[in-house]
């Protein structure tokens, strides 16, 4: 199995920041990442994917990393605003499966303030 | 939305009595999944299909069991439903990588 851990429940941050957001894996290293957001009441929503031979990919102002030898995935938000805040979860492909299954993370809860 | 719904949106029923949750598809999706999220706990699988009669367990599976006869509806069964299963159900479908996720099922047990 797959333990992740997202590095906070929550995370505060004021407008035009940056937001980091953090996910580390345990075990064996997945052919790929993913990272979604979640709103209250409502299902998950996919942001971005990141392959392992991938060390970067950026989608308007999200950028996310992906380190396998540190086991962790960065989700940065650039020039945040209000509209960003969310729940963010990441979530990481079983080992060998082709049916889709994905391990989620708790999720990382962002509030960002005018 | 890839063009998941689910029915009911919420529902309360007592410990004891059997629920069926419906997932249906329009998109001719082959895999579909049902987790439950719970606080403290994220979303975790249930169960899965990955085409109609074709169906597999997934980390928290007791209790429940599903059923696919078609292609575009999936169903998850609470046979005699607990407290524990209290909790907020997604169906979710997989497409490219992907998944995209039902609105959700709201699911009180008294």
């Amino acid at each position: 199995s797959q333990k992740i851990e997202q590095n906070s429940e929550a995370l505060n941050i004021q407008e035009g920041k940056t937001a980091t957001l953090t996910c580390n894996y345990t075990n064996y290293s997945p052919a790929y990442l993913q990272w979604y957001r979640q709103d209250p009441g409502r299902g998950p929503v996919f942001l971005l994917l990141i392959r392992e031979n991938e060390k970067e990919k950026r989608k308007e102002r999200l950028k996310v990393t992906f380190d396998t030898t540190l086991k962790q995935s960065l989700f940065h938000i650039t020039a945040s605003q209000p509209a960003d805040s969310a729940t963010y979860l990441c979530a990481l492909p079983l080992r060998g499966s082709t049916l889709g299954r994905l391990y989620f993370g708790r999720g990382t809860q962002l509030t960002v303030w005018p | 939305d890839a063009g998941i719904t689910q029915s009911p949106r919420h529902k309360v029923t007592e410990t004891g009595t059997p629920v069926t949750l419906r997932c249906h598809q329009t998109e001719n999706h082959r895999y579909m999944y049902w987790y439950r999220q719970d606080p403290g706990h994220g979303l975790r699988l249930i169960h899965y299909s990955y085409g109609v009669k074709d169906t597999d367990k997934g980390e928290v599976s007791d209790g429940y069991s599903v059923s696919r006869s078609k292609t575009e509806d999936f169903l998850l069964t609470l046979e005699s439903a607990t407290s524990s299963q209290t909790s907020v159900y997604f169906c979710a479908i997989t497409a490219q990588d992907e998944q995209f996720f039902g609105p959700g099922t709201r699911l009180t047990v008294l």
